[in-house]
């Protein structure tokens, strides 16, 4: 098991609703990525943060925000929820820009109803 | 950006026969290539990777081929078990400046008794 930690574990919201999701990066790992997976699909790429910083983003609207604090551990905000945003939430560390191997957490589970 | 394709979206297989998953990538600059393993409810986690440098990987029971050329690698499990079973995903990125990995849509691997 990776040092990577998510909370909450499940959370259920309705639509229109704001959440927050959690994540702790590994001990040494100062990037953190963040991916949602639908249903039977693989995890698609949300964004990234570098040292506190954006780091690229992939085709999520601006209502999908996040911040990384200074021990790492990181944030995916979610406002006006959608029922199609009913997914897993799996964020990643690794060790930095230059690393490729990325650690998963075991994810966030959120239904919108 | 990348576009990552996975053959067969299920597969099953007898308990010791071999079992072979593909991909294809659409963009030529990817050079990294990892796999990922998902058991049901759990967390995504890497079994083996590829660089771009390297045409073939091996780690036991599992190995990996890459062929740049025509964009597209394999994952091969010998001697399958059952703890085997799972989701298996390929994943493609380019390295350096963060690592965004884009994954494949799955293939529910089965391995029978």
């Amino acid at each position: 098991e990776t040092g990577v930690t998510q909370s909450p574990t499940h959370l259920i919201k309705t639509r229109g609703q704001q959440v927050t999701l959690r994540c702790s990066s590994q001990s040494g790992h100062n990037t953190v990525s963040w991916y949602q997976q639908a249903l039977g699909q693989g995890p698609q790429f949300i964004f990234q943060y570098y040292r506190e910083e954006e780091n690229g983003r992939g085709n999520f609207p601006p209502r999908f925000s996040g911040l990384q604090f200074p021990n790492y551990s990181s944030e995916l905000n979610v406002n006006a929820l959608e029922l199609d945003d009913s997914a897993l939430y799996l964020c990643a560390s690794s060790e930095g820009l230059e690393s490729d191997t990325q650690y998963f957490g075991p994810g966030t589970r959120l239904t919108v109803l | 950006g990348e576009n990552v394709e996975q053959h067969p979206s299920t597969l099953s297989v007898q308990e010791g026969d071999s079992a072979v998953i593909k991909c294809t990538y659409s963009d030529s600059a990817s050079n990294y290539f990892p796999w990922y393993k998902q058991e049901l409810g759990k967390r995504p986690q890497l079994i083996i990777d590829i660089r771009s440098n390297v045409g073939e990987k091996k780690d036991q029971r599992i190995a990996v081929t890459l062929n740049k050329t025509a964009k597209h690698f394999s994952l091969h499990i010998t001697e399958t078990q059952p703890e085997d079973s799972a989701v298996y995903f390929c994943a493609a990125s380019i390295t350096g400046g963060g690592n965004k990995l884009t994954f494949g849509t799955g293939t529910q691997l089965k391995v029978e008794l």
